[in-house]
């Protein structure tokens, strides 16, 4: 079966410009995770999804960032007025069962956002 | 807080030799453990996890790790080392799904 799958794979923006990052996670999976992973660096934690419903979104770093997953299936991660510090692999990851924490997250390519 | 430090940036190990990537955590409770890979413009792979029970943990492709709550470690570990092992290795922590913490990863680099 198909896996995570994410788009673009590659991002250039101009500073100031708006970005909306696509995630498809796996047919059936309850949870959806997006993580901020910087150059030589783990990923971090943004926001969690279960089903439709945003459970968590302590770890997006400003305001300028915003994710939905309107339909609890693909979800987009959006980065309004994009800064240079945005510059990072975005990752998505699902899981098929509301996470306590013991579910393992199947994690997708990734993608990687460039701010000028 | 909790943490996950990965000690070592790089690891070299020569193929048919035995490796191991070390991984400490500092967290209140009972923690969910799991070791990931990833290898160059994709996306992390899951290699093996440690929830409760047997300290020994066998995973894919011939790797384990061993949990030892006394030293708080989780080390992830194969008994021969192939060239194609070599790939950036994460340790990560979870307690909830808004309590997670993966350490700044491993190079492993297997030299044939």
């Amino acid at each position: 079966g198909a896996g995570v799958s994410q788009s673009p794979r590659y991002k250039v923006a101009k500073r100031g410009q708006d970005v909306a990052l696509r995630c498809d996670p796996i047919s059936g999976h309850v949870s959806l995770f997006w993580y901020q992973q910087a150059l030589g660096q783990g990923p971090e934690f943004l926001t969690y999804f279960q089903n439709e419903a945003q459970l968590d979104k302590s770890g997006l770093p400003s305001d300028r960032f915003f994710a939905e997953r309107p339909e609890g299936s693909v979800s987009t991660l959006k980065i309004q007025r994009t800064q240079q510090e945005d510059s990072a692999v975005y990752l998505c990851a699902s899981s098929p069962l509301s996470t306590g924490g013991e579910e393992t997250q199947y994690f997708g390519p990734g993608t990687r956002l460039l701010v000028l | 807080a909790q943490s996950v430090a990965q000690p070592e940036d790089q690891v070299n190990v020569a193929e048919g030799n035995p490796l191991t990537v070390k991984c400490t955590y500092s967290v209140s409770g009972n923690p969910y453990l799991f070791w990931y890979v990833q290898y160059p413009n994709r996306g992390l792979q899951f290699l093996l996890k440690y929830i409760t029970g047997d300290n020994l943990v066998k995973g894919s492709y011939g790797f384990e790790a061993e949990f030892n709550k006394s030293q708080t470690s989780f080390h992830l570990k194969k008994p021969s080392a192939l060239v194609s092992d070599s790939a950036l290795y994460f340790c990560a922590v979870f307690r909830g799904y808004q309590k997670v913490t993966f350490g700044t990863g491993t190079k492993l680099q297997v030299i044939p």
